[in-house]
């Protein structure tokens, strides 16, 4: 089993649904959690980190749940512009531990 | 947005030659990473740092060596460039809580 997993998708969302990605990690990256986005080719960059009382930051909601150990992202209104690769990501003890990322595709 | 560069952003080379991929950070991160990534695929690590002088390798196995003589400062060198080193090398830092790690744009290698 792997450290984090995450399905891979494709998710095909119209415009203006709510999405939810889930993703689950093993102990080994269990210290802090991460989203990050990734376009095309381009580098991921960070989304948000995910605080065991969970967070929100606009129409994105990130959540933690310890005890069946995994977290999850979800987001209100899609855009066009939030198609792209979802990661989540673990911090064990001295690496970060990736997903193989979630691919989001939104639809007009 | 993060301070942090990498040098070549594209780069095509023959096979058997040397090249450094740079790679700097302007945040004073004490921890620094290198991760390969193929088009549509996983992140996987391939080298790390926890601060000057401090080299380790990551999980995926490379033929790739770093060095960390400078906080800032994380080249990455493959001594003899092959076909199989095609991909794309991500840099990144965190700090020393190492709770949040920022990428560099990325070089993407081709041998030709």
């Amino acid at each position: 089993r792997k450290e984090v997993e995450q399905d891979p998708g494709p998710f095909n969302v119209p415009e203006g649904a709510t999405v939810a990605f889930n993703c689950t990690y093993s102990n080994s990256a269990s210290q802090s959690f991460f989203w990050y986005r990734q376009d095309c080719r381009k580098e991921p960059k960070l989304l948000m980190s995910v605080y065991s009382s969970g967070n929100e930051d606009g129409r994105f909601t990130a959540q933690l749940n310890r005890a069946s150990q995994y977290i999850s992202l979800l987001i209100r209104d899609s855009k066009l512009s939030d198609s792209a690769t979802y990661l989540c990501a673990g911090l064990g003890t001295y690496k970060y531990i990736f997903g193989t990322g979630t691919r989001l595709k939104v639809l007009a | 947005e993060a301070d942090i560069y990498q040098t070549p952003r594209y780069l095509v080379i023959g096979t058997g030659k040397k090249i450094t991929l740079e790679c700097s950070q302007t945040m004073g991160h004490d921890k620094m990473y290198w991760y390969q990534q193929d088009p549509g695929m996983e992140l996987h690590l391939i080298h790390y740092s926890y601060g000057v002088n401090s080299t380790e390798k990551g999980d995926l196995s490379s033929e790739s060596t770093v060095s960390r003589i400078r906080t800032e400062h994380f080249p990455l060198t493959l001594e003899s460039a092959r076909p199989s080193h095609t991909s794309q090398y991500l840099c990144a830092s965190s700090d020393a809580t190492g709770f949040e790690q920022y990428f560099g744009p990325g070089t993407r290698l081709t041998v030709t």
